[in-house]
């Protein structure tokens, strides 16, 4: 595997389940990131993890847990999701936020996410 | 802000130019950056641009910058049906917290016709 992966592709899930989304990046990098792309609204930052520890966590309800457990890997546990939680869950990786203002960042596919 | 502003759809015909043009409302971004985001996929890197830069060209690709207007287009020579996507625009500033973080608009959807 090269890049970002994600899995799973596609989730379907009801209000009172508990799943992760996984994400993996075969790059060497040391930032990760959790973005939700929903339409007809820019793409939102979720979570920024560097070198494993949390550096963002833009105002997320408590029902998005992300865990990186290292640098390779990171994971979104979901709980008691709503219906407008819907969306496309993007991860993306890159160098690390110390290099300098430039950020390449690299994405995963994305999980498409549908919440009854 | 952090406020990046794009068009929503441009159709173009093949072989055509296509012109997507971005605002941002930050004067002190320092990097400024074209995504493309084929279907079903994650957003790629398309090409970028130095804030003390005006233009720079890759091969079909010519991107604008004026940075008095906060204007940023990118302009897609002889515009092919794969060139179909969505662009985004994306910004990033060298301070504090934000360091490296991207803004992103919220995309162009690019419709090619043959």
């Amino acid at each position: 595997e090269t890049g970002v992966t994600q899995t799973p592709r596609h989730l379907v899930m009801g209000m009172t389940n508990k799943k992760s989304l996984k994400c993996e990046q075969h790059l060497g990098h040391n930032a990760m990131y959790w973005y939700k792309q929903s339409a007809k609204k820019p793409l939102e930052l979720m979570f920024v993890y560097n070198f494993k520890e949390q550096t963002e966590n833009n105002s997320v309800p408590s029902r998005f847990s992300p865990e990186c457990p290292n640098s390779s890997h990171l994971f979104l546990h979901l709980h008691t999701l709503q219906p407008e939680d819907s969306a496309l869950y993007l991860c993306a990786s890159s160098q690390d936020r110390s290099s300098g203002s430039f950020n390449e960042q690299f994405f995963g596919p994305g999980t498409r996410l549908t919440v009854l | 802000g952090e406020d990046v502003e794009q068009s929503l759809f441009l159709s173009v015909r093949e072989g055509d130019s296509s012109v997507i043009n971005c605002t941002y409302t930050d004067s002190s971004s320092t990097y400024l950056y074209w995504y493309k985001q084929e279907p079903g996929a994650g957003l790629q890197l398309l090409t970028y641009i130095f804030s003390n830069m005006d233009m720079k060209q890759d091969q079909r690709l010519t991107v604008l910058l004026n940075k008095k207007d906060k204007h940023l287009s990118l302009r897609i020579a002889d515009t092919q049906t794969g060139d179909s996507a969505i662009y985004f625009c994306a910004e990033t500033f060298d301070r504090g917290s934000t360091l490296g973080r991207l803004y992103f608009g919220r995309g162009t959807q690019l419709t090619v016709w043959p």
